[in-house]
């Protein structure tokens, strides 16, 4: 089945140390993007990647850090110079360019920093 | 500046019965995209319809349906015949011209009450 995989689901880490969420998608899409959803709250975009090799900051990149080595991968590294990592984060694709195009997204990946 | 406005944290339906969420929107491209997800307490988000700025039709999904007013910048969800399943909260978002990143409203919370 195509569709977008987020790993793990939950996520404990000891404040001070980075980590590597996972986003991979068989859907072939050339678009991928990172969000982060506070509780009560709507999504807000961490990076996202046109292409390969390609990524822009969003609205709330300070503090996080991408790849795009390949067109199915896109993991996002919270590092320690985030100061608020907690929250529920969420990966989505999409097939590209245009404003039609819809968003696909994972089952999120929940972090807790203690 | 906020792009997506929901000015209703939470409302409340009882079921069987139809609602309207709103949203508002700013830009200034004449092309761009609405878009409505479902989230519910699992956290995946389900795409649910989509309206173009130059569909002349409001767009229409089953039950749901977008009214969309262009020079209010306003499109609302509007759901018929709610069910206890529709319980979730509810995102609005937007494509502007090409650029490839979708932002998202703070969200709705809907409760359905039997």
């Amino acid at each position: 089945d195509g569709g977008i995989t987020q790993s793990p689901k939950y996520l404990f880490r000891k404040e001070g140390q980075n980590v590597t969420l996972s986003c991979e998608q068989n859907l072939n899409h050339d678009a991928m993007y990172w969000y982060r959803q506070d509780p009560g709250q709507g999504l807000r975009l961490i990076y996202y990647s046109q292409i390969v090799n390609d990524f822009q900051k969003g609205d709330i990149a300070e503090g996080y850090s991408v790849s795009r080595e390949k067109k199915e991968s896109f993991p996002l590294t919270v590092t320690s110079a985030q100061k608020n990592p907690t929250a529920f984060y969420l990966c989505a694709s999409s097939i590209g360019q245009g404003v039609g195009t819809e968003a696909f997204f994972g089952q999120g990946t929940r972090l807790t920093v203690v | 500046a906020q792009k997506i406005t929901q000015t209703q944290p939470g409302m409340f339906v009882q079921e069987k019965e139809a609602v309207t969420l709103d949203c508002t929107y700013d830009t200034s491209d004449q092309s761009y995209g609405l878009f409505w997800y479902k989230q519910p307490s699992s956290g995946e988000m389900i795409f649910l319809i989509y309206q173009g700025s130059y569909d002349e039709q409001n767009a229409t999904e089953g039950r749901y349906s977008l009214n969309f007013q262009k020079a209010r910048k306003s499109a609302n969800l509007v759901i018929s015949a709610s069910q206890l399943g529709d319980s979730a909260m509810y995102f609005c978002a937007m494509r502007e011209g090409y650029n490839n990143d979708m932002r998202f409203g703070a969200g709705t919370r809907l409760t359905v009450k039997p």
